[in-house]
């Protein structure tokens, strides 16, 4: 069965450094997603990525991220410099098509910025 | 933001019973539901979804249920088993139509656990 993938599952950094996440989505869908969910809170929503931008963000999202698909296949979040409170489990997800509307997620990145 | 509620953390129940979670929603705009299994330190998991259109769906144990009217879903398992025993969440959308993209958001999520 298809699944997404993210690498790599832990990433320790110092804080101030640049990390990047990976992903891969199923092979057909056409959505993308980060999601986060920081030690004992809700998964929060960050950015969604359609037809090769950005087509929401939350608040969250600011200028220290940023998102790209750089190959037909993966799906990339960078944080450009990390603080302390990035510290979270950063989920990436992807859907098929409009009217399939279930996301489905990747395991998960656990990040600790220290 | 608390357009996404599950207000019980927790809840215990024996294995063979039913086990009912419940979710409620402040946004009228959502109109797709879903429901999330999640272990620890793995990502959500999903079980079954809902469309406003309809107020029950099932899918062999899972069943969800949706009062537009009260703005509330459950999940019912039946019969629970022990290897249900994780974090559940419920997450919404305002779908096709609306302007989010699919963007879900999530509750806070209730530890179930069944006890053999």
């Amino acid at each position: 069965e298809p699944e997404v993938t993210q690498t790599p599952s832990h990433q320790v950094t110092q804080m101030g450094q640049e990390v990047i996440l990976r992903c891969v989505p199923i092979s057909n869908h056409l959505y993308f997603y980060w999601y986060r969910q920081i030690l004992g809170q809700k998964v929060e929503f960050l950015v969604s990525f359609y037809n090769n931008e950005i087509s929401e963000k939350s608040e969250i999202f600011d200028d220290q991220f940023s998102v790209e698909r750089p190959d037909g296949s993966n799906f990339t979040l960078k944080i450009r410099s990390t603080k302390l409170e990035d510290s979270a489990m950063y989920f990436c997800a992807s859907m098929g098509v409009w009217g399939q509307e279930t996301q489905y997620f990747g395991p998960g990145t656990r990040l600790l910025v220290l | 933001d608390q357009q996404v509620k599950q207000n019980s953390p927790s809840l215990s129940v024996q294995e063979g019973r039913i086990s009912i979670l419940n979710c409620d929603y402040t946004n009228s705009m959502f109109d797709y539901f879903l429901w999330y299994k999640k272990y620890p330190a793995e990502g959500p998991t999903f079980l079954i979804s809902i469309s406003s259109i309809k107020d029950k769906n099932e899918d062999g144990r899972f069943t969800v249920f949706l009062n537009k009217s009260a703005k509330h879903l459950s999940l019912h398992i039946v019969p629970s088993q022990p290897g249900d025993s994780a974090v559940y969440f419920c997450a919404a959308s305002a779908g096709a139509g609306g302007t989010s993209y699919g963007k879900l958001t999530f509750g806070q999520g209730t530890i179930l656990t069944v006890h053999p």
